[in-house]
C-alpha cells in the first residue's frame, strides 16, 4: 500500500485566495483525521471522519475552514479565504479500526503571503 | 483537559549510547498511547502503540513503557545510531475520544 497520500506537498498562496488540500486514505481505513502543525501550538486535530461522516469538528478554527469526505477514498480540507495565520503544515491521518494506530501522510506545507 | 509534556525538549548524545525519552500526561483516563518519529520536513512515522491495558511494547531497539496511574510513558532507545536523529512525539488518545493529543516533542541528535 502507498500509505496516506496528500496533495499538494507545498502550497504558496496570497491572502484571500481559496486553498484546497487533498487526502487519499489507506485502502480499507474507515477513520480519517485532519491535523495542523505549527511551531506555536504543535499538532492539533481539526476534524475527524468515521465512515465518511464528520464526527468531531470542534478543532476547526473558524468558518473559513471546511472539510468533506465524499467517499471512502478521498477527503478535502478547504480554506476560504486564506489568511497568513493559516500558514502551517496540514496532515491527514487514517486508522483501520478503533484499536489501531493512526498512520500519517507526508503533510502539505501551506504558506499564505 | 488532557495535556501532554515531553522532557527533555532536546537531547544530544554520541552514537552507541542508550537513552530514554520521557512523556507525561495529566489525565490517566486514556485509551492508548502512541510514539511517533518525525524527520525534518516529513510526516510522522508510527513507532509503537501501547493500549491502556498494556505495560510495554517493543520493536527492535525501541521499547516503550506505560504507567497509566502515574501518567507517564518512556521510550527507550538502545545503542543509538545517527539515523535515529529526529523529533520524537508522544501522543495519547483520551478515553471516549478518537483524537490524539500530542506532546511538543523531543528533538534527538545522535552524533557519529
Amino acid at each position: 500500500d502507498a500509505g496516506v497520500i496528500q496533495s499538494p506537498r507545498h502550497e504558496v498562496t496570497e491572502m484571500g485566495q481559496e486553498v484546497t488540500l487533498r487526502c487519499k486514505p489507506i485502502s480499507g481505513h474507515n477513520s480519517l483525521f485532519w491535523y495542523r502543525q505549527t511551531m506555536m501550538r504543535g499538532l492539533e486535530l481539526l476534524i475527524y471522519f468515521n465512515n465518511n461522516v464528520p464526527i468531531d469538528d470542534s478543532g476547526m478554527p473558524e468558518d473559513r475552514f471546511s472539510a468533506k469526505m465524499p467517499n471512502a477514498s478521498f477527503s478535502t480540507l478547504k480554506i476560504q479565504p486564506s489568511e497568513p495565520r493559516d500558514s502551517a503544515v496540514y496532515f491527514c491521518a487514517t486508522r483501520g479500526s478503533s484499536y489501531n494506530e493512526q498512520f500519517f501522510g507526508p503533510g502539505t506545507r501551506l504558506t499564505v503571503l | 483537559k488532557q495535556e501532554v509534556t515531553q522532557i527533555p525538549a532536546a537531547l544530544s548524545v554520541p552514537e552507541g549510547e542508550n537513552l530514554v525519552l520521557n512523556c507525561s500526561f495529566t489525565d490517566s483516563a486514556i485509551y492508548n498511547l502512541q510514539w511517533f518519529r518525525q524527520d525534518p520536513g516529513k510526516g510522522l512515522t508510527s513507532l509503537l502503540l501501547i493500549q491502556s491495558s498494556q505495560r510495554e511494547q517493543t520493536s527492535g531497539r525501541l521499547n516503550a513503557s506505560l504507567d497509566k496511574s502515574s501518567g507517564r510513558s518512556t521510550l527507550y532507545i538502545a545503542a543509538s545510531q545517527p539515523g535515529d536523529s529526529a523529533t520524537y512525539l508522544c501522543a495519547v488518545r483520551p478515553s471516549g475520544f478518537q483524537k490524539l493529543v500530542f506532546g511538543t516533542g523531543t528533538r534527538l541528535l545522535v552524533s557519529p
